[in-house]
């Protein structure tokens, strides 16, 4: 069975302290690993695609990179406008459908 | 500006009353998609349309319509609502999944529907 597992599933840090969060994934043929940042009140905000083991990505303080099993986005010097739920989404080319985890909730404290 | 919008943001309803969730894009995409987001359930696929009259479900489509007569619209149709369809919707448009293989495109979500059914 097609699976999206986040974690943590909240995360708490200081501003400046470095961290990652994890999506772990099970799929049969995957068709697009695909990371968002989600705000309260918002519609989620697209901020990567990966495709294959190996490939990473960057976009200002944050770096998502992605594995056969699992995919990690790493938040460098964090700074308390990152605070948002961060939602991983992964096609399956077995079910033809995108599947999202549940999210990690990030809190960056000034 | 490329956007999603949807109307209306919020609705409150009873049991039983029939009501549509719009949305439109004006990106020109061929992919629309629904969806519904639950605490503790994350978000779920309702139905999606890979282009105009072409429709198929998604994950919990039950209780839910939709149809596509237009490349820039999709909207969501509740015919007969239940409490158990309040939730936060959103709706998202993206380029087709894309190659001979089935690939995934970036999708861009709509502000959302917050849908209280009483």
């Amino acid at each position: 069975e097609d699976q999206v597992t986040q974690s943590p599933e909240a995360l708490r840090l200081q501003e400046g302290e470095s961290s990652s969060l994890n999506c772990s994934y099970t799929v049969s043929g995957l068709r697009g690993l695909f990371w968002y940042r989600q705000d309260p009140g918002k519609g989620p905000e697209f901020l990567f695609t990966l495709y294959s083991a190996g490939e990473e990505k960057e976009k200002e303080r944050l770096k998502a990179t992605l594995t056969k099993k699992e995919s990690f986005l790493h938040i460098t010097a964090p700074k308390p406008e990152d605070s948002a739920t961060y939602l991983c989404a992964v096609g399956s080319s077995n079910t033809g459908k995108l599947i999202f985890g549940q999210g990690t909730t990030l809190q960056v404290k000034p | 500006e490329a956007q999603v919008t949807q109307n209306p943001r919020y609705l409150i309803t009873v049991t039983g009353k029939k009501l549509t969730v719009t949305c439109s894009q004006n990106m020109n995409h061929e992919y629309m998609s629904w969806y519904r987001q639950d605490p503790g359930l994350g978000l779920r696929q309702i139905y999606y349309s890979m282009n105009v009259e072409v429709t198929d479900k998604g994950d919990v489509p039950e209780g839910y319509k939709v149809s596509r007569k237009e490349k820039r619209n999709f909207p969501l149709i509740l015919e007969s609502p239940s409490p158990n369809q309040t939730s936060l919707y959103f709706c998202a448009s993206s380029e087709p999944p894309s190659g001979g293989v089935f690939y995934y495109n970036e999708q861009f979500f709509g502000p959302g529907t917050r849908l209280t059914v009483l």
